[in-house]
């Protein structure tokens, strides 16, 4: 099945301790997202890659990290969390920068307290 | 200025109602239009492109308006399960970034 993963779903971790979540696409996609969406503020880029070891930041890129490493794979990475950062975590892929249909995962709600 | 911006709603219709509602850009150059449906903080889900010329899809129907820099949404004969919330999307080609609105929610009750 086509899909875009994520792991984990729900996390809850306190100011400071570095976290990683994980992203996976098996569709052999080029264009990766990570986004978060707050209440009232939509879903906001926070770093896009358009390919394997190319990214680049978003709209939100603050306190988050990327990397592209394998075509498949976009890990998100908070180096030191804070409660700001409390949020709906999705990760997204689309075929290439060009094609417009965006394909998410099922999310990540992390609160860090 | 938001570069999308829609009506948060609720709109609160019963089953077999039509709902229409808007959604506005702030930049002209935007290329291609989007309607997603999000459930309840599940993940979006593309509902339908939004052509020049207008388009359906079974009971639902969007426009592009490119002079007043809106698209719209209409949803004829209203289901229980379309109660979700819908992103309006769009696209500036000349840096492939979607914008996303923070969506309509559309409640449909028995």
């Amino acid at each position: 099945e086509a899909q875009v993963t994520q792991n984990p779903r729900y996390l809850i971790t306190v100011t400071g301790k570095k976290l990683t979540v994980t992203c996976s696409q098996n569709m052999n996609h080029e264009y990766m997202s990570w986004y978060r969406q707050d209440p009232g503020l939509g879903l906001r880029q926070i770093y896009y890659s358009m390919n394997v070891e190319v990214t680049d930041k978003g709209d939100v890129p603050e306190g988050y990290k990327v990397s592209r490493k394998e075509k498949r794979n976009f890990p998100l990475i908070l180096e030191s969390p804070s409660p700001n950062q409390t949020s709906l975590y999705f990760c997204a892929s689309r075929l290439s920068a060009a094609h417009n249909e965006q394909f998410f995962g099922p999310g990540t709600r992390l609160t860090v307290l | 200025r938001k570069e999308v911006e829609q009506d948060p709603g609720p709109f609160n219709v019963p089953e077999g109602a039509t709902v229409a509602f808007n959604c506005t850009y702030s930049n002209s150059a935007s290329q291609s239009f989007f309607w997603y449906r999000q459930d309840c903080r599940k993940e979006p889900k593309l509902l339908m492109s939004v052509y020049s010329s207008g388009n359906e899809d079974g009971r639902f129907t969007a426009q592009l308006n490119r002079a007043s820099q809106y698209i719209s949404l209409l949803i004829r004969d209203s289901k229980l399960s379309d109660s979700a919330t819908y992103l309006c999307v769009v696209n500036i080609r000349n840096d492939y970034k979607l914008s996303f609105g923070a969506g309509t929610t559309v409640t449909v009750r028995a």
